[in-house]
């Protein structure tokens, strides 16, 4: 079965620095999302990635797919204190499994003001 | 136009109780997903339903939970006889018909058996 790791696990920034938050798949990735979690809150949907190579901005938030799509890393430039949160990829790594989303363990962002 | 809703937002219940999650998906959404995030661990993928069908089931225990979607009305994740290990946030997620669609997620039911 298609696994998700995430790297790094927590992470504390001071305010105005740059970050990378990475996610790897075991298997070809069929569609790559990245999500943001609050604590105690649901998820809010950033961006959906597809095709290899494929990259995607909004505001301050960049992510990437690689070309294999088995990686895909999540930038946030000049972070600021609403950065903070829990960052999720998910991923539908079979062609064939329909909706279903595997996620990776999560990446904490803490940022300092 | 909403999002995603779920009731009750916060839920207790002593063992052996039954838990009803409610779940409205947004507007013009015909699919509804349920999720698990246990204390501790990821995010796990329980049912995918359409209306009046369960498409995959995969992720839910054999015992004590079940789903629906009827026609009309809210999707219902129903656990029976809830034991302090189902303690844990459930999430429901709706999205258009399609396996490619983006899901949009509810802000969750916290349950908590004591």
């Amino acid at each position: 079965s298609q696994e998700l790791e995430q790297s790094p696990q927590s992470l504390i920034v001071q305010e105005g620095k740059n970050l990378t938050i990475n996610c790897t798949s075991s298997k070809t990735l069929y569609g790559l999302y990245w999500y943001k979690q609050k604590y105690g809150e649901g998820l809010i949907f950033l961006m959906m990635l597809q095709k290899g190579g494929e990259e995607k901005s909004h505001e301050k938030i960049t992510a990437k797919l690689d070309e294999k799509k088995q990686q895909s890393s999540l930038h946030i430039t000049a972070s600021q204190p609403s950065h903070a949160g829990i960052y999720l990829c998910g991923a539908k790594g079979d062609y064939n499994q329909g909706g279903k989303l595997i996620f990776g363990q999560g990446t904490e962002l803490s940022v300092k003001p | 136009n909403a999002g995603v809703m779920q009731n009750p937002r916060h839920l207790v219940r002593r063992r052996g109780q039954e838990a009803r999650l409610r779940c409205s998906p947004m507007k013009g959404h015909s699919h509804v997903y349920w999720y698990r995030q246990l204390p501790e661990e990821g995010l796990k993928f329980m049912v995918y339903l359409q209306k009046e069908n369960i498409i995959d089931e995969s992720g839910m225990p054999k015992e004590r939970f079940s789903a629906e979607f009827p026609k009309e009305g809210p999707s219902i994740l129903r656990i029976q006889q809830v034991v302090r290990g189902d303690s844990a946030a459930y999430f429901c997620a709706s999205s258009h018909p399609g396996g490619r669609e983006t899901q949009y997620f509810g802000p969750g039911t916290r349950l908590l058996v004591l």
